[in-house]
């Protein structure tokens, strides 16, 4: 079964402070991992999908990197408009659904 | 691009009542659209799939008779909540997926259910 754990559960950080959010997966042949974000009361909202160990991608400032066990979602300089909620989920070549991690809880502080 | 709407995105019925939400992916055709449900600071809970023309599968627990779901076109899923009780108020988000086999999945803004 495959499982996704993110840490940490909540995160506050000053503005401007940059850090790195975890999501360590296990999975049966990984055919996607994805980042999303969600604020309260919305749907999430789709950032980044990482296919391959190495591969990264960019948004703002935002970069989501992937290794065979884990996956980073690094934030530079973060503005409050940046606090969500940051979800990670996995899909195996087995099927198509998304397993989701619990979330990280990104709290930016003006 | 890859706009995904849903509506209503908030509503409030009797018990016993039924609720029809609409999911609508706006600018592109979806193969396959989900259905999911969450709960105050949780994360998503999968309760079926659906692909177009096809039948639903639900994921273990899930009721089909209770939550119905209908795929009629490449643009439109809907979940009916029948018989609705208070125990099935929460958040109710749909997705839909392009249609290659690696296509992300793009979620709507979710709909509000509140059962009296």
């Amino acid at each position: 079964e495959d499982q996704v754990t993110q840490s940490p559960e909540a995160l506050r950080l000053q503005e401007g402070e940059s850090s790195s959010l975890n999501c360590s997966y296990t999975v049966s042949g990984l055919r996607g991992l994805f980042w999303y974000r969600q604020d309260p009361g919305k749907g999430p909202e789709f950032l980044f999908t990482l296919y391959s160990a190495g591969e990264e991608k960019e948004k703002e400032r935002l970069k989501a990197t992937l290794t065979k066990k884990e996956s980073f979602l690094h934030i530079t300089a973060p503005k409050p408009e940046d606090s969500a909620t940051y979800l990670c989920a996995v899909t195996n070549f087995g099927n198509e659904k998304l397993t989701f991690g619990t979330g990280t809880r990104l709290t930016i502080i003006p | 691009g890859a706009v995904v709407s849903q509506h209503p995105s908030r509503v409030i019925c009797k018990s016993g009542t039924s609720v029809k939400i609409e999911c609508r992916s706006l600018d592109f055709q979806a193969t396959t659209m989900f259905w999911y449900r969450q709960f105050p600071k949780k994360s998503l809970m999968l309760m079926a799939t659906s692909n177009e023309g096809s039948k639903a599968t639900y994921e273990q627990g899930v009721e089909k008779d209770k939550f119905l779901i209908n795929h009629a076109s490449l643009t439109l899923s809907t979940l009916t909540v029948t018989s609705a009780h208070p125990e099935d108020s929460s958040f109710y988000i749909c997705s839909a997926r392009t249609g290659t086999s690696l296509g992300t999945q793009y979620f709507g803004p979710g709909t509000r259910l509140l059962v009296l």
